[in-house]
């Protein structure tokens, strides 16, 4: 059995600051990770995944996410932050048994103040 | 490449009638994928069709219903709808093969308010 936990529904932040989405996973079996981003009336986009070697993956518009085993954590990243960021975004884990299947955490939409 | 269409885009039912989106993925994507996105319980898993035959089924009842053709062109049927299947319906197509990382390619969803 897969879950995610995506720690905090809402951050806010200033634009060209740090951005800091936390994911944390548990799964049985070794883990694919994803980071998605949906924007008001789309549906999801991939940002980045993780599925083996590297553990520091980047993705697009300047996102990179680092897949850290021991603390079974997945946190998705962006040194300065744009006001174009702003949406909701999404941690998802799936296993190669069952990789039409992900399991989604709850979203956390991301603010991005002027 | 042409990305995942999803048919019709937004749409209005009454309580007890049914309804039936499309979905038609990514060209060379066998698996297709349902999802139901509600603000108080996220991202559902409803079911994932592979080579026209259900590989993966989540936990709803038996009302919500799929199927896949030949061409990987995908269904979902609700019957018998209540007020608490309103919800944005996404589908996902991916591209099988080893490894299968399960990297989903999203639709615009099917906005499905129910009356």
């Amino acid at each position: 059995a897969q879950s995610v936990t995506q720690l905090g529904s809402h951050v806010s932040v200033s634009e060209g600051a740090l951005v800091l989405l936390r994911c944390n996973y548990s799964s049985s079996v070794p883990p694919y990770l994803f980071w998605y981003v949906q924007y008001p009336n789309q549906g999801l986009q991939l940002l980045l995944k993780y599925t083996t070697g590297a553990t520091l993956v980047k993705g697009i518009n300047g996102f990179e996410a680092e897949f850290k085993k021991s603390e079974t954590s997945f946190h998705l990243t962006k040194p300065s932050a744009h006001m174009s960021d702003a949406a909701e975004y999404f941690c998802a884990v799936s296993a190669d048994t069952n990789a039409g299947k992900s399991t989604f955490g709850d979203g956390t939409t991301l603010t991005v103040k002027p | 490449k042409a990305g995942v269409t999803q048919t019709p885009r937004y749409l209005i039912k009454t309580r007890g009638q049914q309804v039936t989106l499309s979905c038609s993925p990514i060209s060379g994507h066998r698996s297709v994928s349902w999802y139901q996105q509600t603000p108080g319980q996220g991202l559902q898993f409803l079911f994932e069709y592979f080579s026209e035959t259900q590989r993966n089924k989540g936990n709803f009842p038996g009302r919500f219903s799929g199927r896949q053709f030949s061409n990987s062109r995908s269904e979902m049927n609700v019957s018998t709808l209540e007020l608490g299947d309103s919800a944005l319906y996404l589908c996902a197509s991916s591209l099988t093969g080893q490894p299968n990382t399960g990297e989903l390619f999203f639709g615009e969803g099917s906005r499905l308010t129910v009356l």
